[in-house]
């Protein structure tokens, strides 16, 4: 699975958005890009997923840039419940292994 | 409600004990896996199931054992050659073997 690079760390003030960014310049052409958050001592918990085109669900938007090495998620209003570590993830679809989590992003909603 | 669970959510063990994680999910997913996590890291798979009677080994296996007897049970045994057993365990289940879900956790605390 490709590597993922992410900031350390990012704040955000509550009911504005949050743009988590993702870099993954290895990708390949079967890899679809991941993302999941923890919140502190719990399970990590999956947000969305896309291959190629941006994809929106009730959570969250994934914008993938045309080259495919970046991307970005967006939580449209954020919520001092989103403050969590947010996992980009990068695999091939069909992998039955493990999901790959790196470092993360520390996102703080800020009140 | 539909979900996995864990138990017990504290687990303590002591020098040359053998402890049992409990993981179950009524999802019906076919795919089960256990991770580790330690403080500040991310997750490292320690076995996965793919089917019923049958599964294989993570990146950590070593010290721990695993059984799937049945599709909504993978329970995971800390052995006492698990030198450096504290940590967060997380088990996930998945369908399709793309999205992860994941239960609450266990903190396995040595004393």
């Amino acid at each position: 699975d490709a590597k993922t690079t992410q900031p350390p760390s990012m704040d955000c003030a509550e009911g504005r958005a949050a743009n988590l960014p993702c870099n993954h310049s290895t990708i390949s052409g079967n890899e679809y890009v991941y993302w999941y958050r923890q919140i502190h001592s719990q399970g990590p918990q999956y947000i969305i997923h896309g291959l190629k085109n941006n994809e929106t669900n009730e959570m969250a938007s994934l914008i993938i840039t045309e080259d495919r090495k970046s991307s970005t998620l967006i939580l449209p209003h954020a919520t001092l419940r989103d403050t969590a570590v947010y996992y980009c993830i990068v695999r091939a679809s069909g992998s039955a292994r493990q999901l790959t989590f790196g470092s993360g992003t520390q996102l703080t909603v800020l009140p | 409600d539909g979900g996995i669970t864990q138990s017990p959510k504290y687990l303590f063990r002591k020098e040359g004990q053998n402890v049992t994680l409990s993981c179950e999910q009524n999802l019906n997913h076919d795919a089960m896996y256990w991770y580790r996590q330690d403080p500040g890291q991310g997750l490292r798979l320690i076995y996965y199931s793919q089917i019923v009677n049958d599964f294989q080994k993570g990146d950590i296996a070593e010290g721990y054992s695993v059984s799937r007897e049945k599709k909504e049970s993978f329970p995971l045994t800390v052995t006492s050659a698990q030198k450096n057993p504290t940590a967060f365990y997380l088990c996930a289940s998945s369908i399709d073997m793309e999205t992860q879900y994941f239960g609450p956790g266990t903190r396995l605390l040595v004393l």
